[in-house]
């Protein structure tokens, strides 16, 4: 069993849609990272978290330690928001991240 | 700041050949992490190093090896090609407060044939 777990695995929605992906962990972390990777490869950080809330623009990322859970929600959503989303957590030791199978986007116009 | 920058894009290796996969981060990031990523697969952690001259094993590190002379790079070198490598390979960065987040360079896509 991975340490981080995504789902859903796949998500297709139509553009406007109100999406949510989940992550859940079963191991201490220090933080929770969100990222994005695009069909052409390149990986880019969207949020790191270790409690509440945080919002840029379209992209909400909450965080709950005590049931090991956090959500990426992306209002409004775009064509160009298909990607696959990752999330991973940060060992409390700092040297390590656990990393979930991804969540792979689709957003049809 | 050019952030993390990975040399080469492509490379396509016969088997049994030798390469180094070269990873320059210039934000002066103590930690720094090699990975690999097969179609449809996850992210595994080859070798990760948290400083200068330290260096530690990650999940699938056989096959590999590194070395951190300096902060800025971490060279990965994959002695003996075999198929089994054929994968994109992603260099990353992070400062070490366990609360801050990783830095991703363009990545590497090797074929092992």
């Amino acid at each position: 069993k991975n340490e981080v777990e995504q789902s859903p695995q796949n998500l297709t929605a139509q553009e406007g849609e109100f999406i949510t992906i989940n992550c859940s962990y079963s191991v201490g972390i220090s933080a929770l990272h969100w990222l994005q990777q695009h069909p052409g490869g390149g990986i880019v950080s969207l949020f790191m978290l270790s409690s509440g809330k945080k919002k840029h623009g379209r992209l909400i990322a909450t965080i709950n330690i005590q049931e090991k859970h956090s959500s990426l929600h992306i209002t409004a959503s775009h064509p160009r928001d298909s990607a696959v989303y990752i999330c991973a957590g940060r060992s409390n030791t700092g040297n390590q991240f656990y990393f979930g199978t991804g969540t792979s986007l689709t957003v049809i116009p | 700041n050019a952030g993390v920058t990975q040399t080469p894009k492509f490379r396509i290796l016969k088997i049994g050949q030798s390469m180094t996969l070269q990873c320059t981060q210039d934000m002066n990031h103590n930690y720094m992490y090699w990975y690999r990523q097969d179609p449809g697969m996850g992210l595994k952690l080859i070798y990760y190093s948290v400083g200068a001259g330290i260096t530690d094993k990650g999940e699938v590190p056989n096959g590999y090896n590194v070395s951190r002379s300096t902060t800025e790079d971490f060279p990965l070198r994959l002695e003996l090609a075999a198929p089994s490598q054929t994968s994109v390979y992603f260099c990353a960065s992070s400062y070490s407060q366990p609360t801050r987040e990783q830095y991703f360079g363009p990545g590497t896509r090797l074929t092992v044939t």
